[in-house]
């Protein structure tokens, strides 16, 4: 149980051009999904927090035109890369809050790795 | 604000020993303290959670400390296989419905 997909998981694009990353609770209902970055060699850094309904809250120092994120669903929550240019690079990874008996636990997707050309 | 140290980047014991990770944390007082394995491109795949009331979890060949005293959480790896080399991260949170803060995570190697 606790399965997160994501979609692409890797994907090359144009610089100026947008990409949309797709993050899915498969056996799950997540009111609350996160979306991190990760450089090499580095910790996960929050982006963005996204309640199902209501706007993310996006962490200080991250755009958030440029880093679109729609939560649809309980299932689905979306972040959109706009007009990327070579420095968004990176690691994106999406993870999905399920409340258990420990307190509500993050499980992360696979990642998708975006390179900008 | 909150720092989270994981005692070194890189950690290498031979297989069938104990692997010990440290986590650190200041500025903090985390109600959950979790540890996350990561594998190179992928993301991280939660391992066990432990609560500030609870002193020790164990499952399987995992076991983890939680000392709020020394603000340090140990993460144990007994009888250590190759398959259990990867990047092991420590996240703390500070309530119910929190965010997470992570550490930078320390890449363990275990050799034959």
């Amino acid at each position: 149980g606790a399965v997160v997909s994501q979609h692409p998981s890797r994907v090359i694009c144009k610089s100026g051009t947008s990409v949309k990353i797709e993050c899915r609770s498969l056996d799950f209902q997540a009111t609350t999904m996160f979306w991190y970055r990760q450089f090499p060699k580095k910790s996960l850094m929050l982006m963005a927090t996204s309640n199902e309904g209501s706007k993310a809250t996006y962490e200080q120092g991250v755009e958030k035109d440029k880093f679109l994120i729609n939560h649809a669903s309980l299932t689905l929550s979306t972040l959109t890369v706009t007009s990327a240019h070579p420095e968004d690079s990176s690691f994106y990874i999406c993870s999905a809050s399920l409340l258990g008996e420990g307190g509500d636990t993050q499980y992360f997707g696979p990642g998708t790795r975006l390179t900008v050309l | 604000s909150q720092k989270i140290e994981q005692n070194s980047e890189a950690l290498n014991i031979q297989e069938g020993k104990t692997a010990t990770l440290t986590c650190n944390y200041t500025n903090y007082s985390p109600a959950y303290l979790q540890w996350y394995r990561q594998d190179p491109g992928r993301g991280p795949v939660f391992l066990l959670l432990i609560r500030e009331n609870e002193k020790e979890k164990r499952k399987e060949r995992l076991k983890v400390t939680f000392d709020t005293t020394l603000k340090q959480s140990l993460f144990h790896i007994t009888a250590s296989q190759p398959a259990d080399s990867a990047t092991y991260l420590c996240a703390l949170r500070g309530s119910t419905l929190g965010r997470l803060y992570f550490g930078r995570g320390t890449q363990l190697t275990v050799w034959p």
